[in-house]
């Protein structure tokens, strides 16, 4: 079965800093690989996505992801952070059929 | 299109009482998630129904947990009765088979007291 670790609870950023989130998986095969956002009170929002192809993803928000097999990474990042990336990301990976197993999450918290 | 629909958006309610969450998936989706989310617990998959069929409920804590999907287009889940250790809050979520993508809507954050 496939896991997720993300080994950062709680990251700290200012704004205009660059940020980057750490997402590490387990599994035997190419894994579908995701990052989500949650803002406070609302649900899960998909950043990007990585099935296949250019290791490097784009996502919404200016978020970016690489996938590196051989350190079974998808990490995520964002260059210059603004005040409303202030939020919970969650990192999942999914084997193809229908489950996808979630990491607890990474709080980011942007000051001024 | 109008993404993943949840109500009610919040439910206080005592314990004993009976909670009904409802869903309505993505248009076109056939595959439907029921997650619920705690501090303590973080994000857990309760249920899974793929065409409308309950496919793995291995995530339901109790019997009285139950899920139905009569169509394509609404889901419910019901907590009979209900305790305060359900207060969390639930997710719905909504896919097309085989790509994992799931899109989730804003979620319902029930509260037992």
């Amino acid at each position: 079965a496939q896991s997720v670790t993300q080994p950062d609870i709680h990251i700290t950023v200012s704004e205009g800093a660059s940020l980057e989130l750490r997402c590490n998986y387990s599994y035997g095969a190419t894994p579908y690989l995701f990052w989500y956002v949650q803002s406070p009170g609302q649900g899960l929002q998909l950043l990007l996505k990585y099935f296949s192809g250019d290791t490097l993803v784009q996502g919404i928000k200016g978020f970016e992801a690489e996938f590196k097999r051989s350190q079974s990474s998808f990490n995520l990042r964002k260059p210059s952070v603004h005040w409303s990336d202030a939020a919970e990301y969650f990192c999942a990976v999914g084997a193809g059929d229908y489950k996808l197993s979630f990491g607890a999450g990474t709080t980011v918290t942007v000051r001024a | 299109d109008a993404g993943v629909i949840q109500s009610p958006r919040h439910e206080v309610t005592e314990m004993g009482q009976e909670v009904t969450l409802r869903c309505k998936p993505i248009s076109g989706h056939n595959s439907l998630f029921w997650y619920r989310q705690t501090m303590m617990r973080g994000l857990e998959l309760l249920i899974y129904f793929n065409n409308n069929v309950p496919i793995d409920d291995s995530g339901m804590p109790e019997d009285r947990f139950s899920a139905k999907m009569p169509n394509a287009s609404f889901s419910t889940l019901k907590i009979q009765p209900s305790e305060p250790r359900d207060s969390a809050v639930y997710f719905c979520a909504s896919s097309w088979k085989g790509t994992n993508e799931q899109y989730f809507g804003p979620g319902t954050r029930l509260t037992v007291t």
